[in-house]
């Protein structure tokens, strides 16, 4: 158990619909990152947010944004979604100051019709 | 830019015995560190182990070791005494040293490994 939950677990979206992912990190926990997983692949990172500022991005356009808030929450939002956007999406949390493990959520499985 | 590569897309071992899952990784930087996660079917990334690039000595969890080989680039992991919970994917993943903040992993495609009795 990490104590990183991640909502809902499975979505079914229409292609041109917009999302959003949801993300419960550990208390404490000041730094989030977001990572897509696609079939068959490793994770692909996608952004990071440290104390509610992004602090670097993949290689993912803008359609792809997020929020994080003082409580240790963040959301991931995906606009004009595309089928490719079909994927595993896991959010990752991780102590201040020094911190290399990166405690993982269970995922959120998002299918684009 | 850095990258993983896993040649193995599955591998399978009976209980008991012992497995060594491979990696290679390209990066021009000198302060990183390498990890093995593990992602069984409940799809919750699970760290086994962990090594900092400026330790010689290879890193030992329990049943799991690494043989580390900075000049070769390599970082395979060996499973002992493989046991049916140990079925999953396992990913190998690279972290470049940022100071404060957790840094961005580059993972590999995994490894598929299967256990049976």
């Amino acid at each position: 158990e990490t104590g990183v939950t991640q909502s809902p677990t499975h979505l079914i979206k229409t292609r041109g619909q917009q999302v959003t992912l949801r993300c419960s990190s550990q208390s404490g926990h000041n730094t989030v990152s977001w990572y897509q997983q696609a079939l068959g692949q490793g994770p692909q990172f996608i952004f990071q947010y440290y104390r509610e500022e992004e602090n670097g991005r993949g290689n993912f356009p803008p359609r792809f944004s997020g929020l994080q808030f003082p409580n240790y929450s963040s959301e991931l939002n995906v606009n004009a979604l595309e089928l490719d956007d079909s994927a595993l999406y896991l959010c990752a949390s991780s102590r201040p100051t020094g911190g290399t493990e990166a405690f993982f959520g269970q995922g959120t499985r998002l299918t684009v019709v | 830019a850095q990258t993983v590569t896993q040649s193995q897309p599955e591998m399978s071992v009976q209980e008991a015995e012992t497995v060594t899952l491979s990696c290679t990784y390209d990066t021009s930087e000198n302060n990183y560190y390498l990890f093995w996660y593990k992602q069984p079917p409940s799809r919750q990334m699970i760290l086994v182990i962990r090594q900092e690039a400026y330790k010689q000595q290879n890193a030992t969890e329990n049943r799991f070791s690494v043989n580390f080989q900075k000049a070769a680039k390599s970082f395979s992991l060996k499973i002992s005494d493989s046991q049916l919970g140990d079925t999953a994917m396992y990913f190998c993943a690279f972290m470049k040293h940022t100071g404060s903040t957790l840094g961005r992993l580059y993972f590999g495609r995994g490894t598929q490994l299967t256990v049976w009795p």
